[in-house]
């Protein structure tokens, strides 16, 4: 156990609909990261948060857009969802978020299912 | 920009044999390089990491890799294969520019390697 904590870990959903996927960080991590892990594009950052602000951004949809809450759990909102969204959502956190061999913990993953 | 490359989507290996997960990367900055292990229906779990202390890491479960810079790699070694190891290895690689007026800690991670064991 990982100390990072995703919900749901299972979400079945319709086109076009929008979802939330909730993380909370291990005690203690200021950084939070979101990677998406499809079976074409395999596993991609997709935003980085530390400390309630955006920290770095990857390969995320405009669609997309995420948040770190004051308790410093965060959010994945996935808008207008395509049959392409389906995949694995992972959330990671770290101490300092600054890289430099910094180990980042993941949580189990949410896996998003778009009929 | 900074890249990985794993060498093999599969492979496959008897009990007790040598475990042999190919990773290259390609950096402008010095890196650091990581590998981690999912196994089914779990996350990333980190086996070990290379952050310019050691050339040759040690990670957890029997698991070791060494960074060769002049060959660009960090293969991933275990002497003696066992069932409970089959699973994805995943190499990757630590953003290290500057953002946002700090460093990125981002991963960037290869394609994976799923891992078999014949008993």
């Amino acid at each position: 156990d990982s100390g990072v904590t995703q919900t749901p870990k299972h979400l079945i959903t319709a086109t076009g609909q929008r979802v939330t996927l909730r993380c909370s960080p291990r005690s203690g991590d200021l950084s939070v990261y979101w990677y998406q892990q499809s079976l074409d594009q395999g596993l991609q950052f997709l935003i980085q948060y530390y400390n309630g602000e955006e920290r770095a951004k990857g390969n995320i949809l405009e669609r997309f857009s995420a948040q770190q809450f004051p308790d410093l759990h965060s959010e994945l909102n996935l808008s207008s969802l395509e049959l392409g969204d389906s995949a694995l959502y992972f959330c990671a956190s770290s101490v300092h978020g600054q890289g430099l061999g910094e180990t980042q913990y993941f949580g189990p993953g949410t896996r998003l299912l778009v009929l | 920009a900074q890249s990985v490359t794993q060498l093999g989507s599969h492979v496959s290996v008897s009990e007790g044999a040598l475990v042999l997960l190919r990773c290259n990367y390609s950096s402008s900055v010095p890196p650091y390089l990581f590998w981690y292990v999912q196994y089914p229906n779990q996350g990333l779990q980190l086996l070990l990491k290379y952050t310019s202390a050691a050339t040759l890491v040690k990670g957890i479960n029997g698991f070791e890799a060494e960074f060769k810079k002049s060959e660009t790699s960090f293969h991933l070694t275990k002497p003696s294969a066992h069932m409970s190891d089959a699973a994805e290895y995943f190499c990757a690689v630590s953003g290290s520019h500057m953002n946002y007026g700090g460093s990125q800690g981002n991963l960037i991670f290869g394609k994976g390697t799923k891992l078999s064991v014949k008993p």
